[in-house]
């Protein structure tokens, strides 16, 4: 079954500074990555997704990127704000409502005003 | 809409009573997924339906987890006897296409 990796585990930078997370995947039938963000008490909430047929995407101060190949992804944010703070997961799945999403493990990310 | 409802948000209870978790998920959505969250484990998926019928069941831990989707609007998930492990928050999150949309979450204490 697929499996999901995700680093760092924590991740602190300072306001203004940009974060990078990356995750890997192990099933290459999988085709749609979602990035989740879950603040303190919430649950997880989508802030982006990619498809496998699309290298980079971009909403605002977020991005993602995917290589296929390496079965890579990443998440880019740039002018980090202390709002930015929260724990960030990455998903991999076969991309239909019928199957199920496996998460990565979590960063937490801090943003330090 | 008022997105996915869970209730209770909290439950305490004492080892080896029965606790049941109520979902209802948002109008219109034909799948339905039971998270499990914990510090140690992460994020995990217990069970999820589409169109109200169990499609994979492989992460429910043990025989004492149960769920049940018996209409489109609303899941139970149950566990008998609980157990102390079994301490976690516990997540509903409901999709149409690939977006899921978590609830709230259910934070379960058992003493």
């Amino acid at each position: 079954g697929e499996n999901v990796e995700q680093h760092p585990s924590t991740l602190s930078v300072q306001e203004g500074d940009s974060a990078v997370i990356k995750c890997t995947y192990s099933d290459s039938a999988s085709n749609y990555f979602p990035w989740y963000k879950q603040e303190l008490g919430k649950g997880p909430q989508l802030i982006i997704d990619i498809r496998s047929n699309v290298g980079e995407k971009k909403d605002q101060r977020i991005a993602v990127t995917l290589n296929k190949t390496a079965k890579h992804f990443s998440l880019h944010i740039t002018e980090t704000q202390p709002e930015d703070s929260a724990v960030y997961f990455c998903a991999a799945s076969r991309g239909t409502s019928y199957d199920k999403v496996i998460f990565g493990p979590g960063t937490s990310l801090s943003v330090i005003p | 809409d008022a997105g996915v409802i869970q209730s209770p948000r909290h439950e305490v209870t004492e080892m080896g009573q029965e606790v049941t978790l109520r979902c209802k998920p948002i109008s219109g959505h034909n799948s339905l997924f039971w998270y499990r969250q914990t510090m140690m484990r992460g994020l995990e998926l217990l069970i999820y339906f589409n169109n109200n019928v169990p499609i994979d069941d492989s992460g429910m831990p043990e025989d004492r987890f149960s769920a049940k989707m018996p209409n489109a609007s609303f899941s139970t998930l149950k566990i008998q006897p609980s157990e102390p492990r079994d301490s976690a928050v516990y997540f509903c999150a409901s999709s149409l296409k690939s977006e899921q949309f978590f609830g709230p979450g259910t934070r379960l204490t058992v003493l």
